[in-house]
């Protein structure tokens, strides 16, 4: 079954700078979701961007997608300690279910 | 509305017990996924059921693994017998079919020792 692939594993940036994550995907999509997982939480749902759309905003979360490519990101603008956390990007199954890849862990420094 | 909920949320069981984990989905949706989720191989879908009908269970590890959903409102997963490899943590999630993005629960902490 596809699985996304986040890049990179880890990543530890300034509070106030920006954070990018990759996600790379196999087979063709219907849609990809982005989700945080917090320390000791389940995952929540981000946002989520269709096959046929480039790019999509919700407030500082800015996500790309280039079905060429079959990649997408996940940009996080301004970041703050809160944003600290893992980050899985999910591609959907034709059987309606959906594949998270092994996630980004995202630290931000004080 | 209280989410997606989960019990327990720790459990500590020896090895060859019988473990069952439960989840209540949140009233409405109609379709609920059971994941496990370890370091070594990440978020793993287990099994996931459509209006309590299971769909899809080739992720279920083996035959010591069964799931079920008697009702709308209630699915439990069961481990029998446990063995130290199943210690992981446990989420259910649930979705309306059609609308997109999961709700998960805060999940289940196996430690089988």
């Amino acid at each position: 079954s596809q699985q996304g692939e986040e890049d990179p594993q880890a990543l530890s940036i300034q509070e106030g700078e920006n954070a990018t994550m990759n996600c790379s995907y196999k087979t063709s999509i219907n849609n990809l979701q982005w989700y945080r997982q917090n320390s000791g939480r389940g995952l929540v749902h981000l946002i989520l961007i269709r096959s046929n759309e480039r790019e999509k905003h919700s407030g500082r979360l800015r996500v790309t997608l280039d079905t060429s490519k079959k990649s997408s990101s996940l940009l996080i603008t301004a970041s703050r300690a809160a944003d600290t956390a893992s980050y899985f990007c999910a591609t959907d199954d034709r059987d309606d279910k959906i594949i998270f890849g092994k996630g980004t862990r995202l630290h931000i420094l004080p | 509305d209280a989410g997606v909920i989960q019990s327990p949320r720790h459990e500590v069981t020896e090895m060859g017990q019988e473990v069952t984990l439960r989840c209540k989905p949140i009233s409405g949706h109609n379709s609920l996924f059971w994941y496990r989720q370890t370091m070594m191989r990440g978020l793993e879908l287990l099994i996931y059921f459509n209006n309590n009908v299971p769909i899809d269970d080739s992720g279920m590890p083996e035959d010591r693994f069964s799931a079920k959903m008697p009702n709308a409102s209630f699915s439990t997963l069961k481990i029998q017998p446990s063995e130290p490899r199943d210690s992981a943590v446990y989420f259910c999630a649930s979705r309306l079919t059609g609308v997109y993005g999961y709700t998960f629960g805060s999940g289940t902490r196996l430690t089988v020792v």
